[in-house]
């Protein structure tokens, strides 16, 4: 069975200081991992994704993540916070066929000034 | 240029009634899907189609049919609506049929409302 597990609901952080968006997964096949972002009232944008190349991944707005296969673990960080990061995250696994996608319970970042 | 779009925006409906969402996408890409957000912000795949083929169908009530005309569209449609039925409906495609780790590509969302 797939599924993901987002560790905190709300993470809130001040502007400027790093962010950690924790993320674990359990697949029974060889995963594909990626980070959405969601600003209210918005759709879900692609941040970056994990398909089995270099274990660390770099995407957009200075955001990166691991992945730890012995962890089962693909964690988001970004190194200083900006007021424009607040919004809802989402770490997702696809596995299997069909690229059916599975969501985790996602993690409001409030970013304080 | 939008890659993603559905229509309507907001769609706010009384009980019993039927209603449809629209969803197109001008990437060229091969699949698309359904998805619902609930109140508590999760999402759930619901359909997905490949080249007019439906190929994902989730445990969904069969009072919503999805359709898929071209490729290039995917349209939502539900009958005898409910009040469970509230909730953010995301329309999302990918380019390759059915490859896993392949990037879904959202549209805006369409929040419906069953009074």
């Amino acid at each position: 069975a797939q599924s993901v597990t987002q560790l905190d609901s709300h993470v809130s952080v001040s502007e400027g200081t790093p962010v950690l968006l924790r993320c674990n997964y359990s697949s029974s096949y060889s995963p594909s991992l990626f980070w959405y972002v969601q600003h209210p009232n918005k759709g879900l944008q692609l941040l970056l994704k994990y398909t089995s190349a270099a274990t660390l991944v770099k995407g957009i707005n200075g955001f990166e993540a691991e992945f730890k296969k012995s962890e089962t673990s693909f964690h988001l960080t970004k190194p200083s916070a900006h007021m424009s990061d607040a919004a809802e995250y989402f770490c997702v696994v696809s596995v299997g066929n069909f690229n059916k996608f599975y969501f985790g319970s996602g993690t409001k970042l409030n970013v304080k000034p | 240029d939008t890659a993603v779009s559905q229509t309507p925006k907001y769609l706010v409906t009384q009980m019993g009634n039927d209603k449809s969402i629209k969803c197109e996408q001008n990437l060229g890409h091969d699949t698309m899907y359904w998805y619902k957000q609930d109140s508590k912000k999760f999402l759930k795949i619901m359909f997905s189609y490949n080249n007019k083929e439906l190929i994902i169908n989730e445990t969904v009530p069969n009072r919503f049919s999805p359709k898929s005309p071209d490729k290039a569209h995917l349209n939502l449609h539900i009958n005898s609506l409910e009040l469970g039925d509230s909730a953010v409906y995301f329309c999302a495609s990918s380019q390759e049929t059915a490859i896993r780790g392949d990037t879904q590509y959202f549209g805006p969302g369409t929040r419906l409302t069953v009074l």
